[in-house]
C-alpha cells in the first residue's frame, strides 16, 4: 500500500484559514469513510484530530475541520493561531475485513 | 487520565533483537485494541503492528511481518513488541497507542511519548 499524498509544507498568518489535502485511491481514501487527522508537536507524540473524514473528538477545537471529495480529504484550520503550527498526518483504514493502515507524508504548517 | 509509557528501546546491532514494553494505565486496558506506530527520525508516521483485546486477531506491516511479533498481558496491563532481525530501517521512534473507544482496530486516540530504536553497527 503506497503513502497518502500531502503537500510537504502550508503557511498562514494568525487568524487565516489554510486546508491540508491527502491524497490517496479508490482502494483507500476514495472507498471508505475512514479518513483521519493527527497533529504533531516538534517533539512530541500525535494528536487525534479528526476522525471518520469529518468527526472531531471531544476537546478538540472547532477551528479544524474535515473534508472529502473523491480520492482527496482535506483538513481545514480556520483562525489560525500560532499553536497550530506542528506537522499534520492524515491516514486511511480500510475496514476490519482487510486491515489497512496507511499514513500519509505529513505536512509542515508554519504560522508566519 | 490515560498513561501509556513505552520503554525497552536502545541501540542494537543489525541482525539483533530488542523487546519494547508499553504499560498502560488509567483504563480498563483488556477492553481496548492496541497498535504499534514508527517513526524514522525526520521522516512521517508508519503503521507496524495491532493487536486486539483479547489477542485473538494480530496484524502486521510486510515491512515488518516474519520478524516483529506483538503481544499482550491484560493481567499486567501492557503491550510488547518483540523485534528480530532487526535492520537498519527499524531505526525509529516506536509508539504504543490505544483504539479509540468503540473502534475494533482504528483510529487510534492515545499515544505513548515513544521509545528510541536505533539499529546500527
Amino acid at each position: 500500500q503506497s503513502a497518502l499524498t500531502q503537500p510537504a509544507s502550508v503557511s498562514g498568518s494568525p487568524g487565516q484559514s489554510i486546508t491540508i489535502s491527502c491524497t490517496g485511491t479508490s482502494s483507500d481514501v476514495g472507498g471508505y469513510n475512514y479518513v483521519s487527522w493527527y497533529q504533531q508537536l516538534p517533539g512530541k507524540a500525535p494528536k487525534f484530530m479528526i476522525y471518520d473524514v469529518s468527526e472531531r473528538p471531544s476537546g478538540v477545537s472547532n477551528r479544524f475541520s474535515g473534508s472529502k471529495s473523491g480520492n482527496t480529504a482535506s483538513l481545514t484550520i480556520s483562525g489560525l493561531q500560532a499553536e497550530d503550527e506542528a506537522d499534520y498526518y492524515c491516514t486511511s483504514y480500510t475496514g476490519s475485513s482487510t486491515f489497512t493502515v496507511v499514513f500519509g507524508g505529513g505536512t509542515k504548517l508554519t504560522v508566519l | 487520565e490515560v498513561q501509556l509509557v513505552e520503554s525497552g528501546g536502545g541501540l542494537v546491532q543489525p541482525g539483533g533483537s530488542l523487546r519494547l514494553s508499553c504499560a498502560a494505565s488509567g483504563f480498563t486496558f483488556s477492553y481496548y485494541s492496541m497498535n504499534w506506530v514508527r517513526q524514522a527520525p525526520g521522516k512521517g508516521l508508519e503503521w507496524v503492528s495491532y493487536i486486539s483485546s483479547s489477542s485473538r486477531t494480530i496484524y502486521y506491516a510486510d515491512s515488518v511481518k516474519g520478524r516483529f511479533t506483538i503481544s499482550r498481558d491484560n493481567a499486567k496491563n501492557s503491550l510488547y513488541l518483540q523485534m528480530n532481525s532487526l535492520r537498519d530501517e527499524d531505526t525509529a521512534v516506536y509508539y504504543c497507542a490505544r483504539v479509540t473507544w468503540g473502534r475494533d482496530q482504528w483510529p487510534v486516540d492515545d499515544w505513548g511519548q515513544g521509545t528510541l530504536v536505533t539499529v546500527s553497527s
